[in-house]
């Protein structure tokens, strides 16, 4: 089976603009989630998504935003970029049948000037 | 709330020897999952282990396993016969049953002397 893919891999966005980041899960995974990964925050939880459904979302502002598709495909949208969104933005995807694995893509790295 | 803390921010080993990462967290769930995750310098996040809390024997995988301590909520990994591929950034992380809700430490770096 192919893994969790990201795109794009890199990113380079103006404060102030707007980026939509994409995931896709792996094949007959249903839930894909989204992590902020910063060297001062760590890994922060952001959304996830089951089934087009948003189930859990993170403690992050309305400007951080998703949604997935039918096909299980997910996108995470910023909207006003700041300078502190610069971070390696992860996605991850399960079965959520109850193994609770959940398996990363690459992730993308978004820096913002 | 859940929290994970890992209390090393850094650990080195010897090649071949065995090394021990400490892990504690905090809970009011009943239900959850641990997991050791390992990030090497390519950023890819992968899974080392995982432990159902309600199990109570440790799980192992290969060179890798786990001192699960559930009243002590301790959770720590131990790499036997440590090899230069296991230098990296490793995460202990918990989930609450089926939320798709990772809470992770702050990572430890791992590096391995040849």
């Amino acid at each position: 089976k192919a893994g969790v893919t990201q795109t794009p891999r890199y990113l380079i966005k103006t404060r102030g603009q707007q980026v939509t980041l994409s995931c896709s899960p792996i094949s007959g995974h249903r839930s894909v989630s989204w992590y902020q990964q910063t060297p001062g925050q760590g890994l922060q939880f952001l959304f996830e998504y089951f089934s087009e459904t948003q189930r859990n979302k993170g403690n992050f502002p309305g400007r951080f935003s998703g949604r997935q598709f039918s096909n299980s495909r997910s996108e995470m949208n910023v909207s006003t970029l700041e300078l502190g969104d610069s971070a390696l933005y992860l996605c991850a995807s399960s079965s959520a049948t109850g193994s609770e694995e959940q398996y990363f893509g690459p992730g993308t790295r978004l820096t913002v000037t | 709330a859940q929290t994970v803390t890992q209390s090393q921010p850094e650990m080195s080993v010897q090649e071949a020897e065995t090394v021990t990462l400490s892990c504690t967290y905090d809970t009011s769930e009943s239900d959850y999952y641990l997991f050791w995750y390992k990030q090497p310098p390519s950023r890819q996040m992968i899974l080392v282990i995982r432990q159902e809390a309600y199990k109570q024997q440790n799980a192992t995988e290969n060179r890798f396993s786990v001192n699960f301590q559930k009243a002590a909520k301790s959770f720590s990994l131990k790499i036997s016969d440590s090899q230069l591929g296991d230098a990296a950034m490793y995460f202990c992380a918990i989930e609450r049953g089926s939320q798709g809700n990772l809470i992770f430490g702050k990572g430890t770096k791992l590096s391995v002397k040849p």
